[in-house]
């Protein structure tokens, strides 16, 4: 079925460790984003890309780095794991075209101990 | 940072009843979008409104944009235990709709 896919769903991460969160789309969506969502604070942007090498901030990007060498592709990279990074994280595409409303994945639980 | 208020945090109602949830701001948001999240899984869009004072409904639900387009309401009739779920709202500024602000949600639970 046609939509964003992440992957992994579950992770479990040492304090220090590096671990890269995936994400791909099928749709041909120019654009991509990454949010992680807590208890009491909703969803946050962590960074977006709106198409093939190009990315930017977003509220909360301290800790995480990102890259987007392909429409399809939107890799979020955990630089050295925090326990304030425990969160669920969701990778987000939408279309240039159609300007509003995301698709977004099923989300990757991550526990840093 | 254009905040976005949700309110109630949590409303828990019977089968059959009708409810209202809330999404204010100070600031004007160029579109409005709500979504339902069921746990475990993302949050799926229900509907995105952009003009004023516009009203959209989809099925049981029905979606208001303040004619300032700085507030935003949900009105459920006749709530089923299907629709449980957290309900975010999501604002779009003019140029960057890909750059959503969302509410903390609304945590509904309808029971049986």
């Amino acid at each position: 079925n046609a939509g964003v896919t992440q992957t992994p769903k579950f992770q479990v991460l040492k304090t220090g460790q590096s671990m890269t969160l995936q994400c791909a789309q099928d749709m041909n969506h120019e654009y991509m984003s990454w949010y992680r969502q807590d208890p009491g604070m909703g969803l946050r942007l962590i960074h977006y890309s709106v198409g093939a090498g190009i990315t930017d901030q977003g509220e909360v990007p301290n800790g995480y780095n990102v890259s987007r060498s392909t429409t399809e592709d939107f890799p979020l990279r955990l630089l050295s794991a925090a326990p304030s990074q425990t969160s669920v994280y969701f990778c987000a595409s939408i279309s240039s075209g159609q300007g509003i409303g995301y698709t977004f994945g099923s989300g990757t639980r991550l526990t840093v101990v | 940072t254009q905040l976005l208020e949700q309110s109630p945090q949590f409303l828990s109602i019977q089968e059959g009843e009708n409810l209202t949830v809330y999404c204010n701001s100070s600031s004007v948001f160029s579109s409005l979008q709500w979504y339902r999240q069921e746990p475990g899984e993302g949050p799926v869009l229900l509907v995105t409104v952009v003009t004023g004072g516009e009203v959209k409904k989809l099925k049981r639900l029905t979606f208001q944009f303040g004619d300032a387009r700085k507030d935003s309401s949900l009105h459920i009739t006749a709530a089923q235990p299907g629709d449980t779920g957290l309900y975010l709202c999501a604002g779009g500024r003019k140029g960057s709709n890909y750059k959503l602000t969302f509410g903390k949600g609304t945590l509904l639970t309808v029971n049986p």
